[in-house]
């Protein structure tokens, strides 16, 4: 069981927008920054968002993240075919002293 | 250009241990506030996070598989070792290293491609 909550699957279709939750606790997301992950089968995961909302150099400004309280999200703005994959947001746990990811979110485009 | 690449058996045997090598380029782990970690993911699960090993030699472990794992560097090599005893069908999986700095976000910026590792009679 993850300790940050994802749910399983999102969808919608091209130009349309998602979004996708995290939740967590104050021992996690509550105190320490939150990081997205898009993953493809055969494939190494790849940052989207760190620092809650900051993006890499190469990621496109329609994708978004968020943070409130003990939750987060991201956001895909203009959905494309391309963006059909697994997303994971984690982040650090001061109580288990380690990292936790979420459970995954499948984004299918229709 | 930060590079990372996971090396090991593909396949091994229930009770068995398991010894995985990350051979990183692009960083050193001499280097205040850099972070190796190893996270996996069983086939059709969530990834799930084992083990780091930081520049300063502290090392942090997954709870629930802590009894089981042991996280080291070779700084002079680039390579961070994990070990895991007791190999289950359970831990069927591809395993990936990923760096972190714990300076910045502590996001995995760079990540290996992952080998696949099964466990099997």
């Amino acid at each position: 069981q993850s300790v940050l909550t994802q749910p399983p699957s999102a969808s919608g279709t091209p130009g349309q927008r998602v979004t996708i939750s995290c939740s967590g606790s104050s021992s996690n997301i509550g105190s320490n920054t939150v990081s997205w992950y898009q993953h493809l089968p055969g494939t190494a995961p790849k940052l989207l968002i760190y620092g809650n909302s900051q993006r890499p150099s190469g990621v496109p400004d329609r994708l978004s993240g968020s943070k409130s309280g003990t939750s987060a999200s991201l956001a895909i703005s203009g959905l494309q075919s391309e963006d059909e994959a697994d997303y994971y947001c984690a982040t650090w746990d001061d109580s288990l002293n380690g990292h936790v990811f979420g459970s995954g979110t499948k984004v299918t485009v229709l | 250009q930060v590079t990372l690449r996971e090396s090991g058996p593909a396949l091994v045997k229930p009770t068995q241990t398991l010894t995985l090598t990350c051979t990183f380029s692009g960083f050193s782990l001499r280097t205040s506030g850099m972070c190796v970690s190893w996270i996996r993911q069983p086939p059709g699960k969530a990834l799930e996070w084992l083990a780091l090993i930081d520049w300063d030699d502290d090392e942090y472990y997954s709870i629930s598989l802590k009894t089981r794992l042991t996280i080291s560097k070779d700084t002079s090599k680039s390579q961070v070792v994990l070990t895991m005893t007791n190999m289950d069908p359970v831990d069927t999986g591809t395993y990936y290293c990923a760096r972190s700095r714990r300076d910045d976000y502590n996001q995995f910026d760079y990540w290996g491609q992952g080998t696949l590792v099964t466990v099997s009679s």
